[in-house]
Order: structure tokens, then sequence, then C-alpha cells
């Protein structure tokens, strides 16, 4: 069964910290990885997109990486803004169109 | 470009009534999924169109679920009767092809 696991469930940081949201996924076959940021009461607004062959993504102070080996993905914040708070969702897709969420990461950034 | 657009924001409903949610997608986008959001929760696929064709409603509990997308653009998602565990918030996407969603900010539905 498709599956993509997110940690931690929920993350507290103060504003101007680093973090590191992980993502593990046992879809198959892969084609690509992405992450959203989901403000509350909004939907989920795309930040990456990563095929097979990256390693690497940069959009602003938000990098993912993706590991296809291991099928593992990360989202790394830099210098947290209070904006930054929100749930993280990654999603992978297939080459079928199919896509499978995680349950996302709950981000909370205090000043 | 004016996004996917969604309606109502809210609503409240006493369970056994029926409820009915719109979406007009984005100008082009063939593609429209519609999707239910639990708190804490990612979404889940609940019916894909392309088009006017439902391709993926394996998800819709088609007992009290249906959905409707007329023309191949606007949709309207229908729950009838709803119950106290239709409680969520009720996402509506679209992409051009299949390649990324552009997703609506979600009809909150509370069934009392």
């Amino acid at each position: 069964k498709n599956q993509v696991e997110q940690s931690p469930q929920s993350l507290i940081i103060l504003e101007g910290k680093n973090c590191t949201l992980q993502c593990n996924y046992t879809v198959s076959p892969f084609s690509n990885l992405r992450w959203y940021k989901q403000d509350t009461g909004r939907g989920p607004v795309s930040l990456t997109i990563m095929t097979f062959s990256e390693n690497t993504k940069s959009n602003g102070r938000y990098t993912a990486t993706l590991d296809a080996d291991t099928k593992q993905s990360s989202l790394h914040i830099t210098a947290s803004q209070l904006s930054d708070s929100a749930s993280y969702i990654c999603v992978v897709n297939t080459n079928a169109g199919k896509s499978t969420f995680g349950d996302g990461t709950t981000l909370t950034v205090k000043p | 470009e004016a996004g996917v657009v969604q309606s109502p924001r809210y609503k409240i409903i006493e369970k056994k009534q029926p409820v009915a949610f719109w979406c007009n997608p984005i100008s082009g986008h063939n593609t429209l999924y519609w999707y239910l959001q639990n708190l804490g929760q990612g979404p889940e696929l609940l019916i894909r169109y392309e088009n006017e064709e439902a391709v993926d409603d394996s998800q819709l509990p088609k007992d009290r679920f249906s959905a409707e997308r007329l023309k191949g653009v606007d949709s309207t998602l229908k729950i009838q009767p709803a119950e106290l565990g239709d409680s969520a918030v009720y996402l509506c996407a679209s992409s051009l092809s299949g390649d990324g969603y552009t997703f609506g900010s979600g009809t909150r539905l509370t069934v009392v």
C-alpha cells in the first residue's frame, strides 16, 4: 500500500531559528514529490516539486531534499518567520497520476 | 488569475439535511478534484474528473455523496443526507493534465 509518513507531527520553534521536516514514503512507481504549505483556513499551496533525479531544490528560505534510494525527503526552513506557521504536507505522485498525501507537520513559530 | 474558487466558505447544517458545495476551477484546467480533509490529516481524494468524466470515484461514498461536472468546467459536490462524521473541510483542486494542483480555500462543513 502506498504510504507517506511525516515527522514530527507538530513542531514549535522560535522566530529566526531553522527547522527540518521529514517525509518517508513507500509510493511506487515514483514520479515526483511535492511539499505544500497550508495556512489555517486555506488550501495547500505548492512550495517545491522534485523528480527522481533531483536531490535538492530551493524556494527562498525553503530547501527540499530527496533521496530516492531511501525514499526520504526533507524540507528545511531557514531563519523562520512568524508567517511560516502552517501545516506542511508532503505529497508523492506516481506515474499514473495517483497522489498520496501525508498528514502534515504543524509548525508554530513563536516570537 | 482568480484561482480555484469555492463556495460557501463555511456551512453549518443539522444531520440528515442535504448540503452542496460549489467549485470553479482555474480556466483551462481540465482536471478537477474533490478532497476531504479532517483536522490534522492530509487531504483524501473523493473524486477526480478529466473534463466532464469522473475517472476516479472509488473513494466516494456513493450512498450519500454525489458530484457532477457538467460542461467540464465548474463542479458541485452534494451530500444527502449529511451525518455527524461528514464534518470536515472539503477542498477542490484543479490542474492542467494532472501536473500539480492548485487548491481552493475549501468549505468547512459542520454537521450538528
